[in-house]
């Protein structure tokens, strides 16, 4: 079975421009959830979708974020412009209806110049 | 508003001694616990989890928790830790009708040869 997918898994982008995270969650999971990690502030929720639709996004940080489903399986996280402050590893986890436990991608590491 | 925290940053062991590490949750019920690892420059993996029933629950890799409500306590151990076991660790908690994750700070393992 494949677990979570993302893509890339190392970004490396320079301030200004507009970056593309993409998730693939497992299969038959309707739950789907983008987190930030960073040495400062761990792991933050960033937003999260349950079949397709986004349910909670307060945790994105600005309007320079955005989060999209277009289908069950597979999510993009769009940083435009993107800023050195946005340099963290970004997390995509799935979960199936009815059970609580996540299961993580291998991250993208983003490094912004 | 749920909580979790692991109050050691950083535990050092010998190859072969025992393992506990700390988490203590806050939430006004019955919550759904979790340990996840994260080796270096990967995602998070599953350990163990908690939702009902018997109070010690057994993991991947030989590891263990034990529930204590009285305590608020979902501490992890291990008998006999080994080499590959170096991580950061991280316990999580879920209640009620969220399905957002709260992690602690994590705790991250040494383990001397």
């Amino acid at each position: 079975d494949a677990g979570v997918i993302q893509s890339p898994r190392h970004e490396v982008t320079e301030m200004g421009q507009e970056v593309t995270l993409r998730c693939k969650p497992i299969s038959g999971h309707d739950y789907l959830f983008w987190y930030r990690q960073t040495m400062m502030r761990g792991l933050e929720l960033l937003i999260y979708f349950n079949n397709n639709v986004p349910i909670d996004d307060s945790g994105m940080p600005e309007d320079r974020f955005s989060a999209k489903m277009p289908n069950a399986s597979f999510s993009t996280l769009k940083i435009q412009p993107s800023e050195p402050r946005d340099s963290a590893v970004y997390f995509c986890a799935s979960s199936s209806k009815g059970r609580y436990e996540q299961y993580f991608g291998p991250g993208t590491r983003l490094t912004v110049t | 508003a749920q909580s979790v925290t692991q109050p050691d940053i950083h535990i050092t062991v010998s190859e072969g001694a025992s393992l506990e590490l700390r988490c203590n949750y806050s939430y006004g019920a019955t919550p759904y616990l979790f340990w996840y690892v994260q080796s270096p420059g990967q995602g998070l993996q599953l350990l163990l989890k908690y939702f009902s029933g018997d109070t010690l629950v057994q993991g991947i890799k030989g590891f263990e928790a034990e529930f204590k409500r009285s305590q608020s306590s979902f501490n992890l151990r291990k008998p006999s830790v080994h080499w590959s076991d170096a991580a950061e660790y991280f316990c999580a908690v879920v209640g009620g009708s969220a399905r957002q994750l709260t992690f602690g700070s994590g705790t991250q393992l040494t383990v001397l040869p």
